[in-house]
């Protein structure tokens, strides 16, 4: 069975770090595309950043050059490095497994709160 | 950016409705559209692939059509679990893009 579970939210200062992991089981995360997809609260859905199978790294204009998507293979884990954080980064974060496109699997999200 | 623009924003229908939300790219998209049921609370949960596909353990009810630029869910026959926000996607272009979500309510 796909499983995705996220941690590392919480509540951090602008202009703090922080890192998101998504530990993946049932599937090989490296053999996949995988994306970070958030939710500012009561909004709607917006693409983050993916990591495809072959390594290439893309993101939103809106978080470029302050986080970096990457894996660990060895423990089959997805993370996101949030850095230079912004009230506006404020979401549920929720990693997804990338599939031509369409994003079939899905975490339980984890909560990143921006605030001072 | 493609944008994507979903009406209506918000529904209110009954049990046993047909209801359809639609979708609109700003620029030709093929059939790389797809389609998100999200409950509060929970993650979202795939419904159609491709603009037409249903994907697997989703029920009949759900169907997708369009190509292009214009595209439409339809639930045959609402459900009390149903109720729900519903979200489409590009997948043709980077970044991929959302609608901005239409919300199904009880009447």
């Amino acid at each position: 069975e796909v499983q995705l579970v996220e941690t590392g939210g919480g509540l951090i200062q602008p202009g703090g770090s922080l890192r998101l992991s998504c530990a993946a089981s049932g599937f090989t995360v490296s053999s996949n595309y995988m994306s970070w997809v958030r939710q500012a609260p009561g909004k709607g859905l917006e693409w983050v950043s993916v990591i495809y199978s072959g390594g290439s790294t893309y993101y939103a204009d809106s978080v470029k050059g302050r986080f970096t998507i990457s894996r660990d293979n060895s423990k089959n884990t997805l993370y996101l490095q949030m850095n230079s954080l912004r009230a506006e980064d404020t979401a549920v974060y929720y990693c997804a497994r990338d599939h031509s496109g369409s994003y079939r699997h899905w975490g339980q999200g984890t909560l990143v709160t921006v605030s001072s | 950016d493609i944008q994507m623009t979903q009406s209506p924003s918000s529904l209110s229908a009954s049990v046993g409705d047909r209801v359809t939300i639609t979708c609109r790219a700003s620029q030709s998209i093929s059939s790389y559209l797809n389609w998100y049921q999200q409950k509060p609370g929970k993650a979202p949960k795939l419904l159609i692939y491709a603009a037409s596909s249903l994907q697997s353990g989703v029920p009949s009810r759900f169907s997708g059509s369009g190509s292009g630029t214009d595209f439409t869910l339809t639930i045959s026959s609402l459900q009390p679990e149903d109720f729900a926000t519903y979200y489409c996607q590009q997948s043709y272009s980077t970044p991929p893009t959302f609608g901005q979500g239409t919300r199904l309510e009880i009447k």
